[in-house]
């Protein structure tokens, strides 16, 4: 079985402060992590993804995760946060197989 | 642009009725993806497709249905026993393991 937790449903920062979305996965064997952003009425957007090699992956809009296997955590984070980051995140986990499990998601609010 | 439609975007049932939600993508992905996403619990897993003319029940398959008969397609029925099916749809696909998901922008299915 696999699954993913945000124990956060709700962060609020103030915009230029640093930014951390909280993810804590589940998996037997090798975990293959992802993280999504979703706006208001939206499909998900892809924004980065662990599979293998440095712990520290970057992607899209300046986010970086960093992957910890001994705490099995895959926390998202950005050093200065945007107003316009104000979204749904939601983290993702994928063992063997075609099948994805995410986590409920953790509303971001960057107040201005 | 290479990308995934789904149609409509919103949808009006009446109870006992039959929906079909359609799913198109050009991407060339084998994997395809049917979620279900309602406040507060993230994403559910309906069903998916590992390749043409296959399918597997993903966590939440009662009362759905797919077919899976070109590769470009994967039209989810949604039909008059599933108890709640109010909600938000989202259609994704993805290229071989382990690659992210790509998301269509959904379809709002509201049962009157």
């Amino acid at each position: 079985a696999q699954s993913v937790a945000q124990p956060e449903d709700q962060v609020n920062v103030a915009e230029g402060n640093p930014l951390t979305v909280k993810c804590t996965y589940s998996v037997s064997g090798n975990p293959y992590l992802f993280w999504y952003v979703q706006y208001p009425n939206r499909g998900l957007q892809f924004l980065l993804k662990y599979i293998t090699g440095d712990n520290l992956v970057k992607g899209s809009y300046g986010f970086e995760a960093e992957f910890n296997k001994s705490q099995t955590s895959f926390h998202l984070k950005k050093p200065s946060a945007l107003v316009s980051d104000s979204a749904l995140y939601f983290c993702a986990v994928r063992a063997l197989g075609y099948k994805l499990s995410f986590g409920a998601g953790t509303t971001v609010t960057v107040r201005a | 642009d290479g990308g995934i439609t789904q149609s409509p975007k919103y949808l009006f049932r009446k109870e006992g009725q039959n929906v079909t939600l359609s799913c198109e993508q050009n991407l060339n992905h084998d994997a395809m993806y049917w979620y279900r996403q309602d406040p507060g619990q993230g994403l559910r897993l309906i069903y998916y497709s590992q390749i043409v003319n296959d399918f597997q029940k993903g966590d939440i398959a009662e009362g759905y249905s797919v077919s899976r008969e070109k590769k470009e397609s994967f039209p989810l029925t949604v039909t008059s026993a599933q108890k709640n099916p109010t909600a938000f749809y989202l259609c994704a696909s993805s290229p071989e393991f382990p690659g992210e998901l790509f998301f269509g922008e959904g379809s709002r299915l509201t049962v009157l």
